[in-house]
């Protein structure tokens, strides 16, 4: 069975400062991997995807994220958190499941940007 | 544009009203889904059709119906309104093609329902 952990419900940062947000998959095959962000009273919009190239993906808005096989894992990252970051992350892996593609979603990180 | 739609944005209702909540997409999908999030938590998916006539229930139980008459219409319907049923509803859609493609899904905006 496929799964992806957001370790952490909620991160604040002040501005300015290192934003890390973490995700975790489970998966015995190399998976494809999204983060989406959400802003309030919207749906989510790809950041950025994860589909078997380089490692290291960068996305729209300054995130990237690198993909570590070694650690099943695809943290989002970005250098510098401005107040406009202020959201809800997911992260999401897709795999075949019976034949079919299927994704699922982590249960979030409400990132906070402390002026 | 190829995009997809959701309406109404918003929507408050009294119980026991029959409402449906209207998504499309112009991007020629297969794939459309429906997700249930209340504010600040995780999407649950409720609803799935890899294609016309083709409709599945999701992983979270729910009341509510849909249909898939055509390619690129996905309505959701409740019969009757409850307030359990205040939350936000995301529509979403992703393409097939060979192996499924990514499984990458591209969002509506949502609809936030309050059932007074």
């Amino acid at each position: 069975a496929q799964s992806v952990t957001q370790l952490g419900s909620h991160v604040s940062v002040s501005e300015g400062a290192l934003v890390l947000l973490r995700c975790n998959y489970s998966s015995s095959v190399p998976p494809y991997l999204f983060w989406y962000v959400q802003y309030p009273n919207q749906g989510l919009q790809l950041l950025l995807k994860y589909t078997s190239a380089a490692t290291l993906v960068k996305g729209i808005n300054g995130f990237e994220a690198e993909f570590k096989k070694s650690e099943t894992s695809f943290h989002l990252t970005k250098p510098s958190a401005h107040m406009s970051d202020a959201a809800e992350y997911f992260c999401a892996v897709s795999l075949m499941d019976t034949g079919r593609r299927a994704l699922t979603f982590g249960s979030g990180t409400r990132l906070q940007v402390q002026p | 544009e190829a995009d997809i739609y959701q309406t109404p944005r918003y929507l408050v209702i009294g119980t026991g009203k029959k409402i449906t909540l209207e998504c499309s997409q112009t991007m020629g999908h297969d794939k459309m889904y429906w997700y249930q999030q209340d504010p600040g938590m995780e999407l649950h998916l409720i609803h799935y059709s890899y294609g016309v006539n083709s409709t599945e229930k999701g992983d979270l139980s729910s009341e509510s119906t849909v249909s898939r008459i055509r390619t690129e219409h996905f309505p959701l319907t409740l019969e009757s309104a409850r307030p359990s049923h205040t939350s936000q509803y995301l529509c979403a859609s992703s393409e097939s093609g060979r192996a499924g493609g990514l499984g990458e899904q591209f969002f509506g905006p949502g609809t936030r329902l309050t059932v007074l």
